[in-house]
């Protein structure tokens, strides 16, 4: 079993819809949960951070841990197709060393 | 525009060639990161430094040598690379070794010929 899952799409939603994007891992351990956006041929970039259960929201984006069942997930509201990209979740281990641990990553395409 | 900068953005080099990868953050960061990414595969971890000191080496082939001269630098030097070895090569810092989010370069596009 892979440490952190994401389902590759691509995922394909209309735009103005919500995407929901959606990942799991399997150390119960982890700490910390971000989420990336990387366009093609680009670098990671942060979209969100999330260390505790629950919701948390910034603009369009809302991110969503659920640490008993062990997911996390990203939903983009009113998705433009700028947000096409994909969408990298990475979890932290607990632990003194500071392993980060990238998911495969799932493809956004916003179709107009 | 990011806070990290990698230097340079693309790099052909033949596979008996001496390179070096620069990559420098001015936000203070304390830990910095190495990382390997091949096309529609996640980045792949290769050095953390914390504190100017290598931490993590994820088992590394001895052709990559990272150095980190200073809190604001950190360099991947490259020989006798081969062709598998073309990727995308990321820098990362963040505050610190913690539970804290990665800040991105732009990367190094990197062909050995």
């Amino acid at each position: 079993q892979k440490e952190v899952e994401q389902n590759s799409g691509p995922l394909s939603v209309p735009e103005g819809a919500i995407a929901s994007l959606n990942c799991t891992y399997s150390d119960r351990g982890s700490q910390s949960f971000f989420w990336y956006r990387q366009y093609s041929g680009k670098s990671p970039e942060l979209i969100m951070s999330i260390y505790s259960n629950g919701d948390k929201e910034d603009g369009r984006f809302t991110a969503q841990l659920n640490k008993a069942s062990q997911y996390v997930s990203l939903l983009i509201r009113d998705s433009q197709p700028s947000d096409s990209a994909t969408y990298l979740c990475a979890v932290n281990k607990e632990g003194g060393s500071y392993i980060p641990t990238f998911g495969r990553g799932t493809s956004l395409i916003v179709h107009p | 525009d990011t806070e990290v900068t990698q230097t340079p953005k693309h790099l052909v080099m033949g596979m008996t060639n001496k390179k070096s990868l620069k990559c420098e953050q001015h936000m203070g960061h304390r830990a910095m990161y190495w990382y390997k990414q091949k096309a529609k595969k996640p980045p792949e971890l290769m050095f953390v430094y914390s504190y100017e000191k290598l931490s993590i080496n994820e088992s590394v082939p001895s052709r990559f040598s990272p150095e980190c001269p200073n809190s604001s630098l950190l360099n991947l030097h490259l020989h006798a690379l081969q062709p598998e070895d073309s990727a995308l090569y990321l820098c990362a810092s963040s505050p610190g070794p913690g539970n804290q989010p990665q800040h991105f370069g732009d990367g190094t596009r990197l062909s050995i010929l």
